[in-house]
């Protein structure tokens, strides 16, 4: 099955700095890759995603870049707020079966980001 | 608020009883799928269920169980509880297979949790 690693595990940036995520996974096989962001006492929440056939998708401040060859993906937030504090998780989605109706999505381990001030 | 609810909001029981979360996916969503959340593991993924038939199963012990009913409303069934599966458990939901969407793919919301306590 995939197994999906996460670093760093956390994350501290000053306001207005970048903050890079990074994200490794083993299925070749997998062929999406959403990134979530979990505020304290919440569910997590999509935040951007790229498909197995983009190299790069940005929106506004957060961009997400995917290297399928090395099986690597990254979030990236540039000049970051303090509503940007939280914990992220990358994810990798397989299918599989008839129609491709079974899938499983497998998480990172998640990286708490701190902005400071 | 993504749409997705649960309940209870909390739950605390003790060691050997049986519990059971419950789950109603946003209007429309005929996907479901169920997620446990631990300090030391993250974000494991349980079960998925898609208009009424299970679809894949993940890291799901036997002692729990799950059924997504006609109003595609789910519950997660928990029994012979240990103090290890304390956490907190999440629903989410999509409007349809995540995969299947003319190449595109749909969005997963997730529920506020459960957080289950085991004494």
């Amino acid at each position: 099955g995939e197994n999906v690693e996460q670093h760093p595990s956390t994350l501290s940036v000053q306001e207005g700095d970048s903050a890079v995520i990074k994200c490794t996974y083993s299925d070749s096989a997998s062929n999406y890759f959403p990134w979530y962001k979990q505020e304290l006492g919440k569910g997590p929440q999509l935040i951007i995603d790229i498909r197995s056939n983009v190299g790069e998708k940005k929106d506004q401040r957060i961009a997400v870049t995917l290297n399928k060859t090395a099986k690597h993906f990254s979030l990236h937030i540039t000049e970051t707020q303090p509503e940007d504090s939280a914990v992220y998780f990358c994810a990798a989605l397989e299918v599989s079966g008839v129609n491709f109706g079974n899938e499983k999505l497998t998480f990172g381990t998640g990286t708490r980001l701190t902005i400071i001030p | 608020d993504s749409g997705v609810t649960q309940t209870p909001k909390h739950l605390i029981t003790a060691t050997g009883q049986r519990v059971t979360l419950r789950c109603s996916p946003r209007s429309g969503d005929l996907s479901v799928y169920w997620y446990q959340q631990s300090l030391d593991q993250g974000l494991q993924f349980l079960i998925q269920y898609y208009n009424g038939e299970e679809r894949a199963k993940g890291n799901i012990l036997e002692r729990f169980s799950a059924q997504q009913f006609p109003d595609l409303h789910s519950e997660l069934n928990l029994s012979s509880l240990e103090l290890g599966d304390s956490a907190l458990y999440f629903c989410a939901s999509s409007l349809s297979l995540l995969g299947l969407a003319g190449g595109a793919f749909n969005e997963q919301f997730f529920g506020p949790g459960t957080r289950l306590t085991v004494l």
